[in-house]
């Protein structure tokens, strides 16, 4: 069976600083990734979604960047932290032909 | 552009039948999609109509209709554990899905 995995679950990180956040998929090959960012009560905004390694698709300009250095491995990066980016931080990934999303259990951010 | 709306907030009370309804437009169509989502928890896949008409899966149902741009999420025999936010999803084109900013439902014993 297939399984996704985010780490870390929480994390508060000051102005400025750098982040990573990792995203894994097991049990699977060639999966579609996508990055979501939630904030509290709102809906799901689309940051990045990619079809195969090297391949990344940015959907909202900002200060984020994702890379894909490996089929299953999805990392959502910063150079500096802005307040605004503090959220609910959600990995998802989608079998080819299938319309089915899975998402991993977040990453809830905290920026001060 | 591509947008979906959908009610804010709906209460209803247990062992009723509640109905959420999803407006998109988008600029190509594959299919529609719901998710439901528990305070603190992650979305999970819910229902998915391509075609119109109904698919149902246990109390949950899903109607679509394509030339009306609009599709709702049926939910029978309310229980408590049903109370979250469940949003609309369309994948208009390409590999990206777009959601709506979700519905919250209150069940009340």
């Amino acid at each position: 069976s297939q399984t996704i995995h985010q780490w870390p679950a929480t994390l508060v990180q000051p102005v400025g600083s750098p982040l990573s956040l990792e995203c894994t998929v097991e049990g699977t090959s060639n999966p579609n990734l996508y990055w979501y960012r939630q904030a509290a009560g709102r809906g799901l905004q689309l940051l990045f979604y990619s079809v195969g390694i090297g391949q990344i698709s940015s959907e909202v300009p900002q200060n984020l960047s994702a890379s894909r250095p490996q089929d299953r491995q999805f990392i959502l990066s910063s150079k500096k932290l802005l307040l605004s980016d503090s959220g609910f931080y959600l990995c998802a990934w989608r079998p080819r032909r299938r319309e089915t999303q899975y998402f991993g259990p977040g990453t809830r951010l905290l920026v001060l | 552009g591509q947008s979906l709306e959908q009610p804010s907030e709906v209460t209803a009370v247990e062992g009723a039948i509640v109905q959420i309804n999803c407006t998109y437009q988008t600029s190509g169509f594959y299919g529609l999609s719901w998710y439901q989502q528990h305070d603190g928890g992650a979305p999970t896949f819910l229902s998915y109509n391509a075609l119109d008409g109904l698919e149902e899966t246990g109390r949950f149902s899903s109607f679509l209709s394509r030339s009306d741009s609009y599709g709702y999420l049926l939910l029978q025999e309310l229980q408590m554990k049903d109370s979250a936010s469940y949003f609309c999803a369309v994948r208009g084109g390409g590999f990206k899905t777009i959601f709506g900013a979700g519905t919250r439902l209150f069940v009340k014993a």
